[in-house]
């Protein structure tokens, strides 16, 4: 079974800083998508990469796929407390439909 | 995306009974997923349950325990059988439209007493 282990775990920064969440793996992934989900919500999809060294960028979010397919990283720009939420990576392995998911980065954004 | 709905949103419940959660979708999806978010913790993958075959589960995870059903395309349920305090989670359905993309309703927050 793959593993996804993001970092931080935790992360509490005041608003206007930047910060960058990491998602690695030993295994390849056919895609990988990143979430975040508020208290009492479910998941909302932000992004899906699907080729190695890709860039996506979501406003002040951007979302980098590893050249070899095994590791992510998501950046905000100037963290706003709207951000405040728990991101949650998540890996397709390349012969199943299923999602593997990240361990999950609580990021708080104090005013 | 599809609009994913769930019932109930949240529920309290004795230990011993069971809970039937329901998701419905606006549009005809093929492929359903169950998870589980235990307190504080990330997802994982209960089963995957496609129409006009049975659920497939995942290791960890029991039929009798956890019986699906996916009657159409647009709609499965999830039960909980027999509730133990350990069974208090956050229960979500989610679908894949596409080729990656997939997607999640709200969640039901279950509390067993």
């Amino acid at each position: 079974t793959q593993l996804l282990e993001q970092s931080p775990q935790f992360l509490s920064i005041q608003e206007g800083e930047n910060l960058t969440v990491y998602c690695n793996s030993s295994s390849v992934f056919s895609s990988l998508q990143w979430y975040r989900q508020e208290p009492g919500e479910g998941p909302v999809l932000l992004v899906t990469v699907v080729t190695g060294g890709e860039v996506k960028k979501l406003k002040r979010l951007t979302f980098q796929f590893g050249d070899a397919r095994k590791d992510s990283s998501l950046h905000i720009t100037a963290a706003q407390p709207g951000d405040t939420g728990l991101y949650l990576c998540a890996g397709a392995e390349d012969s199943s439909y299923k999602l593997i998911f990240g361990s999950g980065t609580r990021l708080l954004v104090r005013p | 995306s599809a609009v994913i709905s769930q019932k109930p949103s949240r529920d309290i419940c004795q230990r011993g009974t069971s809970l039937t959660i329901q998701c419905q979708v606006d549009s005809q999806v093929t492929m359903m997923f169950w998870y589980r978010q235990q307190p504080g913790q990330s997802l994982t993958l209960i089963a995957t349950a496609n129409q006009g075959s049975e659920a497939t589960y995942e290791s960890g995870f029991v039929i009798d325990k956890f019986p699906i059903s996916r009657p159409n395309l647009t709609f499965s349920t999830l039960t909980v059988s027999n509730m133990s305090p350990e069974d208090s989670s956050i229960y979500l359905c989610s679908l894949r439209t596409g080729t990656y993309e997939q997607y999640f309703g709200p969640g039901t927050r279950l509390t067993v007493t």
